[in-house]
């Protein structure tokens, strides 16, 4: 079975721009989470999606935002980007949705690594 | 979230077992313990979870001590590739809404 896969890898751009980027969860998984990981601030969570809906967002300004597709596939779209928002942003999926202990077994993507110039 | 406490870093020898300890003393009843490990240039990678009894798997073990304040990842025999950062985190198990509260985990090396 594959693994959750981002596109793209890594990304350069520079500042006021906006950028999106895409989340394929592992077959069958209908939850999707976001997070970024910085030097300074570890890993943050972002936000997440299960069946289609956010169920929960971190606490991040409203530059940041995500949808997710009827086949569970994410994107996060991050707006008039600033240079703090270099960073690694990994995406998670897992099978169940809240209140089920698989929901925190989460298998995580290699990540798109944004630099902001 | 309750709040974990981990070394910043630990040392061991490659085929020795490693013993990661994480204390969360302000745990509920019906947080979960979970550890998960990040390899160098690498996404997090899911270790194992437990909730009161010790638990197995083919990755580690995690021993909970009797109160829960406390907990234990044991990795029996250390290998190169088990040199990353290790996350000890608490969730509830109510539900995955709120995400994975990652903290500064331990940085495991491995030496030779």
């Amino acid at each position: 079975k594959a693994g959750v896969t981002q596109t793209p890898r890594y990304l350069i751009k520079t500042r006021g721009q906006q950028v999106t980027l895409s989340c394929s969860p592992i077959s069958g998984h209908r939850s999707v989470s976001w997070y970024q990981q910085t030097p300074g601030q570890g890993l943050q969570f972002l936000f997440e999606y299960f069946s289609e809906t956010q169920r929960n967002k971190g606490n991040f300004p409203g530059r940041f935002s995500g949808r997710q597709f009827s086949n569970s596939r994410s994107e996060m779209n991050v707006s008039t980007l600033e240079l703090g928002d270099s960073a690694l942003y990994l995406c998670a999926s897992s099978l169940e949705g809240p209140g089920t202990v698989s929901s925190y077994e989460q298998y995580f993507g290699p990540g798109t690594r944004l630099t902001v110039t | 979230d309750a709040k974990t406490t981990q070394p910043n870093s630990m040392e061991s020898n490659e085929e020795e077992p490693v013993h990661l300890p994480c204390n969360h003393s302000t745990i509920s009843g019906t947080d979960y313990i979970h550890w998960y490990r990040q390899l160098p240039s690498q996404g997090p990678e899911y270790v194992i979870h437990g909730l009161t009894s010790n638990v197995n798997n083919r990755m580690a073990s995690l021993a909970i001590a009797e109160d829960r304040k406390s907990s234990t990842l044991i990795l029996h025999r250390a290998t190169l590739r088990d040199a990353a950062v290790y996350y000890c985190i608490l969730e509830n198990s109510g539900g995955g809404a709120d995400g994975l509260t990652f903290g500064k985990g331990t940085h495991l090396i491995i030496q030779p």
